[in-house]
């Protein structure tokens, strides 16, 4: 099972300033890799899929990078809505797997 | 517009059982796999359990076998979960995810998905 190790747990960041998130993978995920954005008590919402492109309706302030085992999910400008947990998943290999998750909040 | 809506949590004792329900609209529901995630308080997203678009293929996680078991009932667009044998590390929010595919045992991203249901083991 390929783990997806999330970092940092927590990033405390003010509105308007960059996020930057990393998800390693402990092999090679190619490309396919997904980010999703949870607020409390809600269902995760897919960001970005295949590493780097953006879902349907997502604001391109939300970009993705990487490939092979290191990826990152950039938030350019925080908005007040951006303030949630991001988690990433790999669908490289069976099964699919998600990371730990990052909390945005804001400091 | 695509909706599912997860039913059937509750509180249940260690070694016990629950079924769960997800209701199925807005798409052909025979068309698509569809997924069970789970996630425990403050943590993480675990994958669960997939089962094809015409339920003649199931797959689950290491860690489900041989206690939840999987099944749809297409005339009804409802997919199920029956979890048997319940410990308190099963405690988590549920939710039902819609595939983008008709065969299961792939990995997939997941669009679509319910607003959970909780399941709380506890004596």
């Amino acid at each position: 099972e390929i783990v997806l190790t999330q970092s940092p747990a927590t990033l405390s960041l003010s509105p308007g300033e960059r996020a930057t998130l990393s998800c390693r993978a402990s092999q090679s995920v190619s490309s396919y890799l997904a980010w999703y954005q949870q607020k409390p008590g809600q269902a995760p919402r897919l960001l970005i899929y295949d590493a780097s492109n953006r879902a349907t309706g997502i604001p391109a302030r939300f970009s993705g990078s990487g490939s092979g085992t290191d990826f990152t999910l950039t938030i350019s400008s925080l908005e007040p809505e951006d303030f949630a947990v991001y988690h990433c998943q790999q669908r490289n290999y069976w099964p699919p797997t998600f990371g730990g998750g990052t909390k945005v909040e804001i400091k | 517009e695509v909706q599912l809506v997860e039913s059937g949590g509750g509180l249940v004792q260690p070694g016990g059982s629950l079924r769960l329900s997800c209701s199925a609209s807005g798409f052909t529901f025979s068309s698509y796999a569809m997924h069970w995630v789970r996630q425990a308080p403050g943590k993480g997203l675990e994958y669960v359990s997939a089962i094809s678009s015409n339920g003649g293929s199931t797959y689950y996680a290491d860690s489900m076998k041989g206690t939840f078991t999987i099944s749809r009932d297409n005339s009804k667009n409802t997919l199920y979960l029956q979890m048997s044998s319940l410990r308190a590390e099963d405690t988590a929010v549920y939710y039902c995810v819609k595939g983008d595919i008709a065969a299961a045992g792939i990995a997939e991203y997941f669009q679509h998905w319910g607003q959970g249901t909780l399941v709380t083991v506890s004596s």
